[in-house]
């Protein structure tokens, strides 16, 4: 069974800048979340995919979007980068949308530093 | 607005000894309480869940502890091995909010 995965393991940008994150699933999840780490905090969700619909966000302005293929597979972009985008990106995929199974399992993570 | 709120930083223990983190919440409508366990360069990794309808549940060394009218949970972990130095982060969920993470405790279990 394949753990979540994550594309680029790093990346640097400049300011005003687009970057795409990607991210796959674990083999059988359907939800997929986006969260954001700053250094010293904990991950911040940004928005969570169910079934290829956003199924809950948080609270980030539009200009971080996302999508969820019929694979599950995910992407997060990020435009206008600004310099206090620079984090770890953290997807995490659970397999069910459903309270009970609230385990999700983390991707080790995007590092995109914003200059 | 922190709503999960992990106030030590940083934690040290003798191997062998408890380990005990601890974390606070504000909202009263959390129904589901996690701890994931973060190292290095690795993404954070499931440890134990406790629903609000329980106030204790123990999965071998971890034990977590809530007390919902005081809004705090607690996480054991008994007995403390080097291989349990890690970032901890608690955690909190409701049908309304999705997770919200605590900003994590280092724990150093010396040998």
């Amino acid at each position: 069974e394949t753990g979540v995965t994550q594309s680029p393991t790093h990346l640097i940008k400049t300011r005003g800048q687009q970057v795409t994150l990607r991210c796959s699933s674990q083999s059988g999840h359907n939800t997929v979340s986006w969260y954001q780490q700053a250094l010293g905090q904990g991950p911040q969700f940004i928005f969570q995919y169910y079934r290829e619909e956003e199924n809950g966000r948080g609270n980030f302005p539009p200009r971080f979007s996302g999508l969820q293929f019929p694979n599950y597979s995910s992407e997060l972009n990020v435009n206008a980068l600004e310099l206090d985008d620079s984090a770890l990106y953290l997807c995490a995929s659970s397999p069910e949308w459903d309270r009970e199974q609230e385990t999700q399992y983390f991707g080790p993570g995007t590092r995109l530093l914003v200059l | 607005d922190q709503q999960v709120k992990q106030n030590s930083p940083s934690l040290s223990v003798q191997e062998g000894r408890i380990s005990i983190l601890n974390c606070d919440y504000t909202n009263s409508m959390f129904d589901y309480f996690l701890w994931y366990k973060k190292y290095p360069a690795e993404g954070p990794t499931f440890l134990i869940s406790i629903s609000s309808i329980k106030d204790k549940n123990e999965d071998g060394r971890f034990t977590v502890f809530l007390n919902k009218s005081a809004k705090h949970l607690s996480l054991h972990i008994v007995p403390s091995q080097p291989g349990d130095s890690a970032v901890y982060f608690c955690a909190a969920s409701s049908s309304s909010f999705k997770t919200i993470f605590g900003a994590g405790t280092r724990l150093f279990v010396k040998a």
